[in-house]
């Protein structure tokens, strides 16, 4: 079975670009999350999933970023314009179930994203 | 709200040394504890997991009890090997499946 698959896998821009994030989750996962990992910490989530319904994105800072899950399966996460501390790596993950249960999240190998 | 407290690193190693993670949690309800392994340039790994108190999760000679009356999931491996060497998280669970994940412990096994 294909895990979590995400592209690119590195990303160099300079600030004030827009970059974009691909993730395609585990077949029939309903739920899929994005999250935040920088340096030397845990992943903090940034938005999460129920088939093509944002649930939880109370931590996405929306002046500058958005994603969407359209047909509830794979997702594009967006950063307009990038900023220097958007450098970081940006992790998909995905699990079975919905809302109340506490499922296994399987991730991705992550996407490194270095500002310039 | 939930949060996961677990050992800083980095820890160094011999090889077949035992080893410790420590992790403590607090949460409301009953969170299922996960650890999750993060080797160099790859994503996160679900190492062990545990549902509910007493429960001990393992898988790779690794090995976590979930305590809640001392409200810890420390991680153990009896002998440790260079290919262990990781980054291991602590992670809790909560309603509506948002995990909050400590800040990683760096492992290295020295041959």
């Amino acid at each position: 079975e294909a895990g979590v698959v995400q592209s690119p896998r590195y990303k160099i821009i300079e600030k004030k670009q827009p970059v974009a994030f691909w993730c395609n989750p585990i077949s029939g996962h309903n739920t899929l999350y994005w999250y935040l990992q920088n340096l030397g910490q845990g992943p903090e989530l940034l938005i999460r999933y129920e088939n093509e319904e944002a649930v939880d994105d109370s931590q996405l800072p929306k002046d500058r970023f958005s994603a969407e899950r359209l047909k509830g399966v794979d997702s594009t996460l967006k950063i307009q314009p990038a900023e220097l501390g958007d450098s970081a790596v940006y992790l998909c993950a995905s699990s079975w179930g919905l809302a109340g249960e506490q499922d296994t999240q399987y991730f991705g190998p992550g996407t490194r994203l270095t500002v310039l | 709200g939930n949060s996961v407290t677990q050992m800083e690193g980095p820890v160094t190693l011999s090889e077949e040394a035992f080893l410790t993670i420590n992790c403590t949690y607090t949460a409301t309800g009953y969170p299922s504890l996960f650890w999750y392994v993060q080797y160099p340039g790859e994503g996160l790994q679900l190492l062990l997991k545990a549902t509910k108190a007493d429960d001990k999760g393992s898988n790779k000679g690794f090995e976590a009890t979930y305590r809640k009356e001392t409200t810890s999931f420390h991680l153990e491996k009896g002998s440790v090997q260079v290919s262990d060497s990781a980054v291991y998280f602590c992670a809790t669970g909560a309603p509506g499946n948002q995990f909050y994940f400590g800040t990683g412990t760096s492992l290295t096994v020295i041959p």
